[in-house]
């Protein structure tokens, strides 16, 4: 079974511009969340959504936004970039809301705003 | 939110030492894994251990979720298990929000 794919795994963007980041769960897994993660902290919880709806929401500025797909994909938007968007961006999926058995994350696109 | 401390923030090893990372949280949870972030930052899920005892090879885990920890051993560190170690949690009232500690930096020497 493949498990949570995220692309691109590198990006490289100018201040200003904005961003897609995508996310495929685990197949059977309906529960997508997104996370920021910082050089020497643990991650933020950004978004989760379920269902194709959004559950949860981390405290970051409404430039971050997000949806979820038929198929349970996700994407993450960020526009307006700023030097500080600068992180690696996870995406975790688990079975289903009540979170059985935990989270799986993928690899996680990390972004470079210059 | 949840406030979750990990100690120790450092740890340096010598091959084949045995070493225990501690998790402690400020509220009940639902759920609290266990993972090991590579080098490539991947988090790797190492255990899913809302309470009670689990083991995995060298790797063990116990949560004693009355008092609000939970403790990770390595036994016999390998340099393929230097990284950062990661708790994380969730509360049941916020599903499908991890909140993480800052994790532990482990570096195995050999």
């Amino acid at each position: 079974d493949a498990g949570v794919t995220q692309s691109p795994t590198h990006l490289i963007k100018t201040r200003g511009q904005h961003v897609t980041l995508r996310c495929s769960p685990i197949s059977g897994h309906k529960s997508v969340s997104w996370y920021q993660q910082v050089l020497g902290q643990g991650p933020q919880f950004i978004f989760q959504y379920y269902e194709k709806e959004e559950r949860g929401r981390g405290n970051f500025p409404d430039r971050f936004s997000a949806r979820q797909f038929p198929n349970y994909s996700s994407e993450l938007n960020v526009n307006a970039l700023l030097l500080g968007d600068s992180a690696l961006y996870l995406c975790a999926s688990s079975l289903m809301n009540s979170v059985l058995g935990g989270y799986t994350f993928g690899s996680g696109t990390r972004l470079t705003v210059v | 939110g949840i406030q979750v401390e990990q100690s120790p923030p450092d740890l340096i090893l010598q091959e084949g030492a045995n070493s225990t990372l501690r998790c402690n949280f400020s509220d009940s949870v639902n759920n609290l894994q266990w993972f090991h972030q590579n080098p490539w930052g991947q988090l790797i899920n190492l255990f899913y251990i809302p309470s009670g005892t689990k083991q995995n090879g060298r790797l063990s885990a116990t949560t004693v979720a009355t008092e609000r920890y939970s403790l990770l051993y390595i036994s016999s560190s390998q340099t393929t298990d230097s990284g950062v170690y990661f708790c994380a949690v969730d509360r049941g009232s916020t599903l499908g929000r991890l909140y993480f500690g800052r994790g532990t930096q482990l570096t195995v020497w050999p």
